[in-house]
């Protein structure tokens, strides 16, 4: 059983579109990471979103904190082909110190 | 600043044997975690090491171990390795050595079990 879900899994959309990416947990989280992994790398952290409630902007990406913290949601305005890519989401359960991944998002933005 | 490394980058074993896979954390980074990464599986944890003593396990076998040395260094073992040990090994370092904190991945161990 995944503690964090994310949906879709995959997703494949021309250059230009919009989407969004959610994270959901039956879980309380004191706070949510955001990670993207490109083929033959380790995955490199986007943002962590700590507030109940807290939107944070990265460029063209939208990430929000849901109010009762148990869940996350990633926008991307305007897709290009470099937003490619596997987009994770993680979080370490208030009772534990371990960071856990959701299976992942695999975005394919077309040119 | 130099960032994790992790050797091999790739190994063909077969099955029953044990392999090893190393770990160089960011300098000045004590927390060192691994994670298994499989298509169907995604990301699970294996470990966690801080200050040479693990903090932290996922729910694999003990046949999955792991240890970290003095110089933050980890190193992690499979035994008896079975055909679905197949997968990439991603190590993490991070500085505060708490969950919630950024993890800095190094780019995999990528084991092949025949």
């Amino acid at each position: 059983t995944q503690l964090l879900e994310q949906s879709p899994q995959f997703l494949s959309i021309q250059e230009g579109e919009n989407l969004t990416v959610y994270c959901n947990s039956s879980s309380v989280f004191s706070s949510l990471q955001w990670y993207r992994q490109e083929p033959g790398e380790g995955p490199v952290l986007l943002v962590t979103v700590v507030t109940c409630g807290e939107v944070k902007k990265l460029k063209r990406l939208t990430f929000q904190f849901g109010d009762a913290r148990k869940d996350s949601s990633l926008h991307i305005t305007a897709a290009q082909p470099g937003d490619t890519g596997l987009y994770l989401c993680a979080g370490a359960p208030s009772n534990t110190g371990k960071l856990i991944f959701g299976q992942g998002t695999t975005l394919q933005v077309k040119p | 600043k130099a960032g994790v490394t992790q050797t091999p980058r790739y190994l063909i074993k077969t099955r029953g044997q044990q392999v090893t896979l190393s770990c160089s954390p960011i300098s000045g980074h004590r927390s060192v975690s691994w994670y298994q990464q499989t298509p169907g599986q995604g990301l699970q944890f294996l470990f966690e090491y801080f200050s040479e003593t693990q903090r932290n396990k996922g729910n694999f076998p003990g046949r999955f171990s792991g240890r970290q040395f003095s110089n933050s260094r980890s190193e992690m073992n499979v035994s008896t390795l079975e055909l679905g040990d197949s997968a990439l090994y991603l190590c993490a370092s991070s500085l505060a050595g708490k969950g919630a904190g950024e993890l800095f991945f190094g780019e995999g161990s990528r084991l092949t079990v025949l």
